[in-house]
């Protein structure tokens, strides 16, 4: 059983169309997280929820907007693609954000190519 | 802006030899480390996760150490098999309880 899905795999699109990505996590976490990994391969959180409840929001685009329908979900919708947004997208969970041992699950990701 | 950096960048490595690299993070405020192993085409899946200065663990071939004074932690992997071939990743626990990463070691095994 796969923990933390990710659909789709792949995603080509064209600059200016609007996109989803789904995660799911079966392992009955707390907590999800938007990772996008940029050029130099370092993962950069982006978003984080708890309970589903927003907990980090960094510096990213309002082109990017989270959504958790139920803790087990997130979400990530992006309007207006533009090409510096192409990039693996990483979804991923752990048991309770805020304990200092919790440890991450990563979804297979998603890669993202803005044409 | 916290900075954890690995070191080296990439490395190969011979079958049956053992291997370390390096984690560097900030000395002050500090929660924990993890370790995590990357391999192609998949998921970082967690290794260790360590807080107290001197900690040791093992997992196998596969050991970690940890110096919180001087804000390092070592990889090690003995006697490296093909299977071992992966990105190692390490992530520092900060004060906000989020992990900011490294961006990773790649060991190749060459057989």
């Amino acid at each position: 059983d796969t923990a933390v899905s990710q659909t789709p795999k792949y995603l080509v699109t064209q600059m200016g169309n609007d996109k989803s990505i789904k995660c799911e996590q079966n392992l009955g976490h707390d907590t999800m997280y938007w990772y996008k990994q940029d050029s130099k391969k370092f993962l950069k959180i982006m978003f984080s929820y708890n309970n589903k409840e927003l907990i980090i929001n960094e510096t990213v685009p309002n082109r990017f907007s989270p959504k958790s329908p139920d803790k087990a979900h997130l979400n990530l919708h992006i309007n207006s693609l533009e090409l510096g947004d192409s990039a693996v997208y990483f979804c991923a969970s752990s048991q309770q954000a805020g304990v200092v041992t919790d440890t991450q699950y990563f979804g297979p990701g998603t890669r993202l190519t803005v044409l | 802006i916290l900075n954890v950096e690995q070191s080296p960048q990439s490395l190969h490595v011979q079958e049956g030899d053992s291997t370390n690299f390096t984690c560097s993070f900030p000395s002050s405020n500090f929660y924990a480390l993890h370790w995590y192993r990357w391999e192609t085409a998949k998921s970082p899946e967690a290794l260790f996760v360590m807080t107290l200065n001197g900690d040791e663990k093992k997992k196998g071939r596969i050991s970690a150490t940890l110096n919180t004074k001087e804000g390092y932690s070592y990889l090690y992997i003995k006697g490296s098999q093909p299977e071992d071939s992966a990105t190692y990743l390490c992530a520092f626990r900060d004060s906000n309880y989020q992990l900011i990463w490294g961006a990773g070691t790649k060991l190749i095994i060459k057989p």
